[in-house]
């Protein structure tokens, strides 16, 4: 079966540090990434999808995310981390021919002021 | 922008009742998802319709049922409610199924 693992469960910076956030899958056909950011209280909110192309992929907010398929890999990064960034953090992954989302377990990320 | 919405968005049961949770997608999104999100847990897929029709189906309890109706809402609903139940429930909808999904704010179950 698909899935997803996120390696950082909870990660805790200062403010202006640099984020890096893992993703690997494990399926071997074509697939659709995405990150997905909840804000305490809030809904799942899209930061990024990756689909085909560049895979260097540019979102919202300062975060990007690269897609390495030799590594099935889809890491978000972003160079300098605001205290608003303080969230939970979900990559997604659908697999060709369905369209539902495998998620990852989620990153907590606390950014101190 | 008109998002997803949810009702109820909090929803208290007792064992072995009947609750209905209710999704009305962004307007013209003709795909709904429904997710179940348990207590530190990722989301997990439950059954999704695309055009009024089941498109997909996960790892949804026989007690559960759901549909989609004409206006493309959506109605979750489950039965026989057990304790392990309480969680979060997502509706997320599509404009078409191979584009990214819109999610709403969640219900939140609580079986007692």
């Amino acid at each position: 079966a698909q899935s997803v693992s996120q390696h950082n469960h909870h990660v805790i910076l200062s403010e202006a540090a640099s984020l890096e956030l893992g993703c690997n899958y494990s399926y071997g056909g074509t697939v659709n990434l995405f990150w997905y950011v909840q804000y305490p209280g809030q809904h799942l909110q899209l930061l990024l999808k990756y689909f085909s192309g560049d895979p260097l992929v540019k979102g919202i907010k300062g975060f990007e995310a690269e897609f390495i398929k030799s590594k099935f890999s889809f890491n978000l990064r972003k160079p300098s981390v605001q205290w608003s960034d303080t969230a939970e953090y979900f990559c997604a992954v659908t697999t060709s021919g369905t369209y539902k989302y495998i998620f990852g377990t989620g990153t907590r990320l606390k950014v101190l002021a | 922008a008109a998002g997803v919405i949810q009702s109820p968005r909090h929803l208290i049961k007792e064992k072995r009742e009947t609750a209905t949770l209710k999704c009305y997608p962004i307007p013209r999104h003709d795909t709904v998802y429904w997710y179940q999100q348990g207590p530190g847990q990722d989301p997990q897929f439950l059954i999704s319709f695309y055009e009024k029709m089941q498109s997909d189906k996960g790892s949804i309890p026989d007690r559960f049922s759901a549909q989609q109706f004409s206006d493309y809402h959506s109605e979750l609903n489950m039965s026989s409610l057990e304790l392990g139940d309480s969680a979060l429930y997502f509706c997320a909808s599509s404009l078409e199924r191979a584009n990214e999904q819109f999610f709403g704010p969640g219900t939140r179950l609580t079986v007692l």
